[in-house]
């Protein structure tokens, strides 16, 4: 079966303080891909990284990154001097590839929601 | 463009009746995707339309849903005999597939329904 687990429910920082959003998947296939999307208060979901199962290289965008272990199945998320418009809910996810290559029929886990206090 | 449009924001109505929820998504996109949000957890997968055709529903598209995307542009969700248990998010999103598959999925700010 597939599934993503956000054990963090919470977290609470104080600006310019770094934090990792963890995120940990299971599933049976081999090629697979991961997501990271943002969900601020006004509801739409804005799409952060899409990482495919083969490339397990680590990525920086600014200032974030993210950190793929197949060994650990885990996908962690980092930001670094954190703000206070990071501040939202982010959820991890998984898709699986189907014959028509990568879709966005996305497992979500249930969230991490980050309040950066000034 | 704009990006995903989805209306109306915001759906009350009362138990038994039939709403109806829109979705207008990039207009380049080919793949139109649903999903429902309830408060606290992640979107699920509702369905998902390549141009005019549904090519998969979850199983948590119950019989009193429904979905059509007539011409490949638009999308319309609908559900019947409407009960508490189906107040949620609903959110809609747009990709590009192609010959490996789809890009990024962009989201609209999704339909907000209550049931009372």
């Amino acid at each position: 079966a597939q599934k993503v687990t956000q054990a963090q429910t919470e977290i609470s920082v104080v600006e310019k303080e770094d934090v990792t959003l963890d995120c940990v998947y299971e599933t049976r296939d081999t090629t697979y891909y991961l997501f990271w999307y943002k969900q601020p208060p006004s509801g739409e979901l804005v799409f952060l990284i899409r990482r495919n199962s083969f490339d397990e290289q680590n990525e920086i965008s600014g200032r974030y990154s993210w950190n793929f272990q197949k060994s650990t199945s885990s996908f962690n998320f980092t930001i670094t001097a954190s703000q206070v418009v990071d501040s939202a809910v982010y959820f991890c996810a998984l898709s699986e590839r189907n014959y028509g290559g990568a879709t966005n029929k996305l497992i979500f886990g249930t969230g991490t929601l980050l309040a950066v206090q000034p | 463009d704009t990006g995903v449009s989805q209306n109306p924001r915001h759906k009350i109505t009362k138990r038994g009746q039939n709403v109806t929820f829109r979705c207008d998504p990039i207009s380049e996109h080919n793949r139109l995707y649903w999903y429902r949000q309830t408060l606290g957890q992640g979107p699920e997968f509702l369905t998902y339309f390549q141009n005019e055709a549904q090519l998969e529903k979850s199983r948590l598209l119950s019989d009193r849903f429904s979905a059509e995307r007539p011409k490949g542009s638009f999308s319309t969700l609908e559900i019947q005999r409407t009960e508490q248990g189906d107040s949620a998010m609903y959110l809609c999103a747009s990709s590009l597939a192609g010959t490996v598959g789809d890009t990024e999925a962009f989201f609209g700010q999704g339909t907000r329904l209550t049931v009372v």
